[in-house]
């Protein structure tokens, strides 16, 4: 299957500063991503679509201000947590779409855990 | 009312049984089933992919839909320790976004 790398794998910042996480499709031009975040044992939560060269799409009651994602190229989007506080915390997964795939099937990143002291 | 409905578990069986997992949904519009594994901090893995209902055999996986019941199921055999981890079932109307189960915590003990 598709390679999907995340950078960082783990992060932990001091409230109030900006992390950013960048998503990488390593094998093949990915036109649509996706960031969700993941709280211990509960789900995969989808947070935003983003598609290369146009804004992002926010799932309900995710703040676009404070989420803040770039799909600059075919091969990279980045999702900038702004601002982050203690309840930012959590595991960000990224997937990417691969149009090749008879179902456009979604790879997953291996996830960036990020703690806010 | 969750769209996609799975139970968390765990689920702990022995080595050698067969695992039973399933997710119920009610949104009659899902054509695409797939089952996702994922190991303790890492990013999920497809294990089956299966459109519209049929059964659909991998190894020792086997995926089942039902639309009718809108239920869905996956069965591994000779279940391994090295199976021990979270199953997410997700599903789509077409291509592009997922809904996904809450996961069920598969812990096989040897």
């Amino acid at each position: 299957g598709a390679v999907v790398s995340q950078h960082p794998s783990w992060v932990i910042c001091k409230s109030g500063t900006s992390v950013k996480i960048e998503c990488r499709s390593l094998d093949f031009q990915a036109t649509t991503m996706f960031w969700y975040r993941q709280f211990p044992k509960q789900s995969l939560m989808l947070m935003a679509t983003s598609n290369e060269g146009s804004k992002a799409t926010y799932e309900q009651g995710v703040e676009k201000d404070k989420f803040l994602i770039n799909h600059a190229s075919l091969t990279l989007s980045t999702l900038t947590v702004t601002s982050a506080h203690p309840e930012d915390s959590s595991f960000y997964i990224c997937s990417a779409l691969d149009t090749r795939s008879s179902y456009n099937e979604q790879f997953f990143g291996p996830g960036t855990r990020l703690t806010v002291l | 009312q969750k769209e996609v409905e799975q139970d968390p578990g765990p689920l702990s069986v022995p080595e050698g049984a067969i695992v039973s997992l399933n997710c119920t949904y009610s949104n009659s519009a899902f054509q695409y089933f797939m089952w996702y594994r994922q190991y303790s901090r890492k990013g999920p893995e497809l294990l089956m992919y299966t459109y519209s209902s049929g059964n659909k055999e991998d190894g020792r996986f086997t995926a089942q839909v039902d639309k009718s019941s809108k239920y869905i199921s996956l069965f591994i055999r000779d279940s391994q320790p090295s199976d021990s981890a979270t199953y997410l079932c997700a599903m789509t109307p077409g291509r592009g976004k997922l809904q996904f189960g809450a996961g069920t915590q598969v812990v096989v003990t040897p």
